[in-house]
């Protein structure tokens, strides 16, 4: 089983839909959650940090379920320039060898159509 | 703005040959890593350091090698390439666990490598 797993997609949808995606993680001892962004041919680059008790950044919300293990992020009245690969990612568990990795998801590709 | 610096966009090399491919940050950050990314694989870690002179390996390390003499320099070596090696190579930074922006990863542009 992966660490870190999401659907890649693609979601296709119109412009001014609601979209949520979801990532599950193994590792129940995983402490920090992330979304990042990738825009095609570009580097990936940190959309929204994950917190316990959820989170909204605008458009974008964030949840945290660490019964279930999963993360999700739900992007409402999605515009074209949404159009990208999320990409869910998950620290491991803590220990000096550990320092700073992360794990990456596979990405969900999201094409929002005019 | 963290700046992440990778010295080639693009570079296409033969097999066997020996590829540098150099990262360069500008905040002073501890850890640095070297990331492949291939379709329907994702990115996997080859190597990561916390400091200088000191190197971790990633999930696949084989085939590949790092030199980190300077904080802000970190180089992926391929002493032979080979055509499965062939990939967007990703340098990214990020503060010492536990201070702030921790976790947080900064990417440099990429380094789309084709092995002949």
């Amino acid at each position: 089983r992966k660490e870190v797993e999401q659907d890649p997609g693609p979601f296709n949808v119109p412009e001014g839909a609601t979209v949520a995606f979801n990532c599950t993680y193994s590792n129940s001892a995983s402490q920090s959650f992330f979304w990042y962004r990738q825009d095609c041919r570009k580097e990936p680059k940190l959309l929204m940090s994950v917190y316990s008790s959820g989170n909204e950044d605008g458009r974008f919300t964030a949840q945290l379920n660490r019964a279930s293990q999963y993360i999700s992020l739900l992007i409402r009245d999605s515009k074209l320039s949404d159009s990208a690969t999320y990409l869910c990612v998950v620290t491991p568990t803590p220990g000096s060898s550990n320092t700073g990795k992360l794990i990456f998801g596979q990405g969900t590709t999201l094409q929002v159509k005019p | 703005d963290v700046k992440v610096t990778q010295s080639s966009r693009y570079l296409v090399k033969r097999t066997g040959e020996k590829v540098f491919l150099e990262c360069v940050q500008d905040m002073d950050h501890e850890n640095m890593f070297w990331y492949r990314q291939d379709p329907g694989l994702g990115l996997r870690l080859i190597y990561f350091s916390y400091d200088v002179k000191m190197k971790e390996k990633g999930d696949i390390p084989e085939g590949y090698s790092v030199s980190r003499e300077k904080k802000e320099r970190f180089s992926l070596i391929l002493e032979s390439a080979s055509t499965n090696q062939t990939s967007m190579y990703l340098c990214a930074s990020s503060p010492l666990a536990g201070s702030s922006g921790a976790n947080v990863l900064t990417f440099g542009a990429g380094s789309r490598l084709t092995v002949l």
